[in-house]
């Protein structure tokens, strides 16, 4: 069974371009996670979807984000304008019932540098 | 605001040696806590524990969770050069989302 697989896995844009992320998570997994880890610090969750709906977009910086899950299947996180601040690695993660406390499925990450 | 702190940051052994690895959390509405491996890319899971006091065993490694005083344990015996990671610690949530919580991970090196 493939994992959770994202695209691309390094980017380099410079600032003010956009850039779009992309997450397919475990197939059948309704539940689709991203997270940022910013250098030096640690994983920040940055929102949730069920499905194609979000659940919880506590964690969206600003809203130079816009995540979307159309059709409750693979994921895109775009970018636009790139910040520096931006650059960092963009976790997904892919669960299948968190209710029932399931693991959280983690993809290689993607590493965004903006110059 | 929620929050989970590891310790050590960053730990060198030798091959054969044990280890262990602390995690302590003051998360609202806790649920669970996990141990994730990273080598180079994905954090790979580990374990997870909702009970207080009952160990989980893999191989050379182990956890315990303490939910009161809040901390868990990570063990790993014999330690071997593969063992090398950045090992991170996550509380879970029972409500909202179920996000992670990560701590900062601790590095861990075995030198041969």
């Amino acid at each position: 069974e493939a994992g959770v697989t994202q695209f691309p896995s390094h980017s380099v844009i410079e600032k003010g371009q956009t850039v779009t992320l992309r997450c397919d998570p475990i197939s059948g997994h309704d539940n689709l996670y991203w997270y940022r880890r910013v250098m030096g610090k640690e994983i920040k969750f940055l929102l949730h979807f069920v499905k194609e709906s979000k659940q919880d977009e506590s964690g969206m910086p600003n809203n130079r984000f816009l995540a979307e899950r159309t059709g409750g299947t693979y994921s895109t996180l775009k970018v636009q304008p790139a910040e520096l601040e931006d650059s960092g690695v963009y976790f997904c993660a892919s669960s299948q019932d968190p209710e029932a406390a399931d693991t959280q499925y983690f993809g290689p990450g993607t590493r965004l540098t903006v110059l | 605001e929620d929050k989970v702190v590891q310790s050590p940051l960053s730990l060198v052994v030798h091959e054969g040696d044990t280890v262990t690895l602390n995690c302590s959390y003051e998360v609202t509405n806790f649920r669970s806590l996990l141990w994730y491996k990273q080598e180079k890319k994905a954090p790979t899971f580990l374990f997870m524990l909702t009970s207080s006091g009952i160990e989980k065993k893999s191989g050379r490694l182990s956890s315990i969770l303490d939910k009161k005083e809040l901390f868990s344990i990570l063990n790993i015996t014999a330690t071997q050069t593969g063992d090398s990671a950045v090992y991170l610690c996550a509380g879970s949530l029972i409500q909202g989302a179920q996000k992670l919580v990560f701590g900062q991970g601790t590095r861990l090196t075995i030198n041969p």
